[in-house]
């Protein structure tokens, strides 16, 4: 099975901020990747696939980028509704998460 | 509009079985693959089980934690995928979410809004 690795688990940041996460393939997946945004007590909520492609109505200020075995999830400008629990997906070969990272009130 | 609604969960004792539902609607069910997922109390997501199309070839793949145990299907008519789950342990206990597939790949951008499993004495 392909192991995805994100990292930070936890990251603090303030309104505004540049933050990015880091997901890594234990093998090459090429773009075969998704990122999401989960709340509490909700369901994942898709944000980027193939990579680097945005979901329809999702905010710019989301981007991706990587191929092959390391990716990452940035948003340029971190808002309010931002701070939440976000996972990557890799989905070509069966389907694996990583671990989550919890981006929280600095 | 696509929904998922996921039911048929519960409390339940270990070693006993259950059956979960998720019913699909706004979207050419049978085109879709569907996945389940879980997610168990404070931790991460697990993806259990996953069914192609039946176009596709009805190709079925379950996670090394619950090969064995548990059985996913789908019905096409009546636009439900199900997730049998036997001999349940504590370990089991989770929210279990069910998605569609995106363009044919195993990526969700609908998922249900869950429906707890609770394996306890």
């Amino acid at each position: 099975d392909i192991q995805m690795t994100q990292s930070p688990s936890t990251l603090s940041a303030s309104v505004g901020d540049r933050v990015s996460i880091t997901c890594r393939a234990s093998q090459s997946i090429s773009s075969w990747l998704a990122w999401y945004q989960q709340k509490p007590g909700k369901a994942p909520k898709l944000m980027i696939y193939k990579a680097s492609t945005l979901q329809s109505g999702v905010p710019s200020r989301f981007s991706g980028s990587g191929s092959g075995t390391e990716f990452t999830l940035t948003i340029s400008s971190l808002q309010p509704d931002d701070f939440a629990t976000y996972y990557c997906q890799q989905y070509q070969s069966y389907s694996t998460f990583g671990q989550g990272t919890k981006v929280e009130f600095k | 509009e696509v929904q998922l609604v996921e039911s048929g969960g519960g409390l339940v004792q270990p070693g006993r079985s259950l059956r979960l539902s998720c019913t699909g609607s706004g979207f050419t069910f049978g085109d879709s693959g569907m996945s389940w997922v879980r997610q168990a109390p404070g931790k991460g997501l697990e993806c259990v089980a996953l069914i192609t199309s039946i176009g596709s070839g009805g190709t079925i793949q379950y996670a090394a934690s619950v090969r064995g145990r548990f059985s996913i299907s789908r019905d096409d008519s009546g636009t439900i995928a199900y997730l049998q789950m036997n001999s349940l342990k504590t370990e089991d206990t989770a929210v279990y979410f069910c998605l569609k597939w995106t363009d044919g790949q195993s990526f969700g951008d609908h998922w249900g809004q869950g429906t707890l499993v609770t394996v306890s004495p």
